[in-house]
């Protein structure tokens, strides 16, 4: 069965990198676009980009251009998202999403379970 | 960019049938997706294409899209059925994914 697995809660100062992690399994992991959504406290959704896991190509949101990273290791089937520049209002629980069909376009049938990343002094 | 506009609440009584609308420019060219999220959980895909349900889903979800605006519809709402509701697009002029605000349902 197809299950996406991410990293634990990250406590992280203001300025800080973190990096999120979603080990995929299940299915083939090049063969499926990896998407990342956040979600603020008592906030909704917020799409931040796609890696393609074939060939490491991304898309990012216009949000998040210049300080979002998102790149694969395909020998541990493994999505990495890294956020640079960390301020307080980036206090969220992260998501990885995995697209449906095999591009980026589409809906997304399999979540992680939530990264919780709280930027705090 | 592309927006979506959802209401941000909706109420229904148990048995009922709540809808849940989300609004975008000629939103019935694109294809509509929708999610249920219950507080402290990843959302999960309830309806996609529009209208299909993914299997497991109950029958009572159902969809429609046209013109500016699709809609999510629950028939016989459940307590259970209590969650945020998010509609979500592909915008294929900048390959990006849209989501709607969101909608809080309240079974009263």
């Amino acid at each position: 069965q197809v299950q996406l697995v991410q990293s634990g809660t990250e406590v992280k100062k203001p300025g800080a990198s973190v990096k999120v992690s979603c080990k995929a399994s299940g299915y083939t992991f090049t063969g499926y676009y990896m998407h990342w959504v956040r979600q603020a406290p008592g906030q909704g959704l917020e799409w931040m980009g796609w890696v393609n896991p074939n060939n490491s190509g991304t898309n990012y949101a216009q949000t998040f251009q210049g300080w979002v990273t998102m790149t694969r290791d395909t020998s541990i089937s493994t999505a990495y998202m890294e956020l640079s520049r960390l301020k307080s209002d980036d206090t969220a629980v992260y998501y990885c999403a995995r697209s449906s069909g095999m591009a980026a376009a589409g809906n997304f049938d399999y979540w992680g379970q939530g990264t919780l990343v709280t930027v705090s002094s | 960019s592309y927006v979506l506009t959802q209401p941000p609440s909706v109420s229904v009584a148990p048995g009922q049938t709540a809808s849940i609308t989300c609004g975008g420019n000629n939103i019935g060219s694109k294809s509509v997706h929708w999610y249920q999220q219950k507080p402290g959980q990843a959302p999960v895909l309830v309806v996609y294409d529009d209208s299909d349900r993914p299997s497991g889903i109950p029958e009572r979800f159902s969809g429609s899209n046209s013109g500016n605006t699709a809609t999510l519809t629950i028939s016989r709402v459940e307590a259970g059925d209590e969650a945020d509701y998010y509609c979500q697009v592909w915008d294929s002029s900048r390959d990006h994914v849209v989501f709607g605000g969101g909608t809080e349902l309240t079974v009263l």
